[in-house]
């Protein structure tokens, strides 16, 4: 049963402390986003990479969030230092490259900073 | 400028009947994928439903069904017989192959189901 893994499921830290969040794409998806969901915002696009390049990370925050593919199996993305208004679930998804096919979503990271 | 606009914050329906969630969106693209997923309150995003942009049918799977009106742009979703497990966030998106095939989405639904 393939699906996209997202590690930790919840993550609590202090404001000034370094997150981490990992992904793992489903074998095959060679696309990859990263959302940021919260009540007031809504689903936000971070970043999505495509053969493990970052195609488009506009709508992410470059002063303290960084995102990567070390390789085809993990994504991961870093808040650096983390804040309070970085809490919320970020969700990692994974896709074929063409427009006529469905991304698959992890589980989500639900990250509370304190 | 809003690409996915989903226009209705929260709706309610009485179990059984129908349901339509409307959907506009904002392209100049030819070549682009509209989708439908359905947030339910354990948190899990689920792919519910897809329309081609050069597709001549609606699509429909199962009691969901989609209204797409290429000339106004919009892409409602219809759900039929509306059941209790129906009840949560449904959102609307858009691939479009001139932005690399990004998937993008509007602010959701919240869908409500009355026993």
């Amino acid at each position: 049963d393939a699906r996209v893994t997202q590690t930790p499921r919840h993550k609590v830290t202090e404001m000034g402390q370094e997150v981490t969040m990992r992904c793992q794409p489903i074998l095959g998806h060679n696309t990859v986003f990263w959302y940021r969901q919260t009540m007031m915002q809504g689903l936000e696009l971070l970043a999505y990479f495509r053969n493990r390049a970052p195609l488009d990370d506009s709508g992410m925050p470059k002063d303290r969030f960084s995102a990567e593919m070390p390789d085809a199996t993990l994504a991961t993305l870093k808040i650096q230092p983390s804040e309070p208004r970085d809490s919320a679930v970020y969700f990692c998804a994974s896709a074929l490259p063409l427009g006529d096919t469905e991304a698959f979503f992890g589980q989500g990271t639900r990250l509370t900073v304190v | 400028a809003q690409k996915i606009t989903q226009t209705q914050p929260g709706m309610f329906v009485q179990e059984k009947e129908a349901v339509t969630l409307d959907c506009t969106y904002d392209t100049s693209d030819p070549s682009y994928g509209l989708f439908w997923y359905k947030q339910p309150s354990s948190g899990e995003m689920i792919f519910l439903i897809y329309q081609g942009s050069y597709d001549q049918q609606n699509a429909t799977e199962g009691r969901y069904s989609l209204n797409f009106q290429k000339a106004r742009k919009s892409a409602n979703l219809v759900i039929s017989a509306s059941q209790l497990g129906d009840s949560a966030m449904y959102f609307c998106a858009m691939r479009e192959n001139n932005a690399g095939n990004m998937l993008t989405f509007g602010g959701g639904t919240r869908l409500m189901v009355k026993p």
